[in-house]
C-alpha cells in the first residue's frame, strides 16, 4: 500500500539536542497523526492535527500540519534518553475513513 | 498504559495449528482495526471493523479470520499459518468511523511466530 515519505530515516543525536523529523506526501490529508513506538510496544499517539496550518504541542513535542495538507513536521527539544524509539506520522484522507497511511519511519537515538 | 489490551503477548504456532489473538477496548470505540507489522516497518493495515461489521478487508489470505463478537471485543483466528505471517499484531480502535478525523488508539500488539 501507499506510504507516506518521512525523513530522515534514522538520527543519532545526544542527549540535549532537538530534533526534527518531516513527512510529505502527494496526496492531501483531513488529518495528520504522529506515533512513537518503543520496542515490543504499539504505536503511541503523540499529537493530532487537524486543520492545514495548526501548531500543536504536548510538551517538549510540537507538530505542524502543513499548509498544503500534503506534509507535517514534529520537532522534540531538549531530547532526552527515553526519546529513543521510532516515530511514525500518519494521514488520514478525506475520503476513505478508517484507512490510515503510515509514513516509513524515524528511528531516534539519543546518547548521554 | 494501554487502553486496547491484546492478548496473548507472544504466540509460537506450527503451520497446522489453530489459534486465536484477542483484543478488547472499554473506550467506546466503533471502529476496530486489525495491523501486522513487519521488523523495521510501518503498519499494515488487514481489516477494519465498523459497528461490529467488517468494512475493509485488504486482501487479507482466507487463512486469518477476523470476529467482531460486540462493540469491544475484536479476534482474529489463525489457521494454517506461513513462516512468513510471523509479525507483530497489533489491534487499534477509533472512536466514529464515519469520519475520517478520529485517530487510532494501538495495544501492544501479539508477537506472533510461525515454525
Amino acid at each position: 500500500g501507499q506510504q507516506l515519505n518521512q525523513s530522515p530515516q534514522s538520527m543519532f543525536i545526544q542527549e540535549g539536542e532537538d530534533v526534527s523529523m518531516n513527512c510529505t506526501s502527494s496526496s492531501i490529508f483531513n488529518t495528520w497523526l504522529w506515533y512513537k513506538q518503543d520496542p515490543g510496544e504499539g504505536p503511541v499517539l503523540l499529537i493530532a492535527l487537524y486543520k492545514a496550518g495548526e501548531l500543536t504541542s504536548n510538551g517538549r513535542l510540537t507538530a505542524q500540519f502543513g499548509i498544503t495538507r500534503k506534509d507535517s513536521f514534529l520537532n522534540i527539544s531538549a531530547s532526552i534518553p527515553s526519546d529513543v524509539g521510532i516515530y511514525f506520522c500518519a494521514g488520514l484522507p478525506y475520503f476513505t475513513a478508517s484507512k490510515l497511511t503510515f509514513g516509513t519511519g524515524t528511528r531516534l537515538q539519543v546518547t548521554l | 498504559d494501554t487502553e486496547v489490551t491484546q492478548t496473548p503477548k507472544h504466540l509460537v504456532m506450527g503451520m497446522t495449528n489453530k489459534k486465536s489473538l484477542k483484543c478488547e477496548q472499554h473506550m467506546g470505540h466503533r471502529a476496530m482495526y486489525w495491523y501486522k507489522q513487519k521488523a523495521k516497518k510501518p503498519p499494515e493495515l488487514m481489516f477494519v471493523y465498523s459497528y461490529e461489521k467488517l468494512s475493509i478487508n485488504e486482501s487479507v489470505p482466507s487463512r486469518f479470520s477476523p470476529e467482531c463478537p460486540n462493540s469491544s471485543l475484536l479476534n482474529l483466528h489463525l489457521h494454517a499459518l506461513q513462516p512468513e505471517d510471523s509479525a507483530l499484531y497489533l489491534c487499534a480502535s477509533s472512536q466514529e468511523p464515519s469520519y475520517s478525523n478520529q485517530p487510532q488508539h494501538f495495544g501492544d500488539g501479539t508477537r506472533l511466530s510461525i515454525l
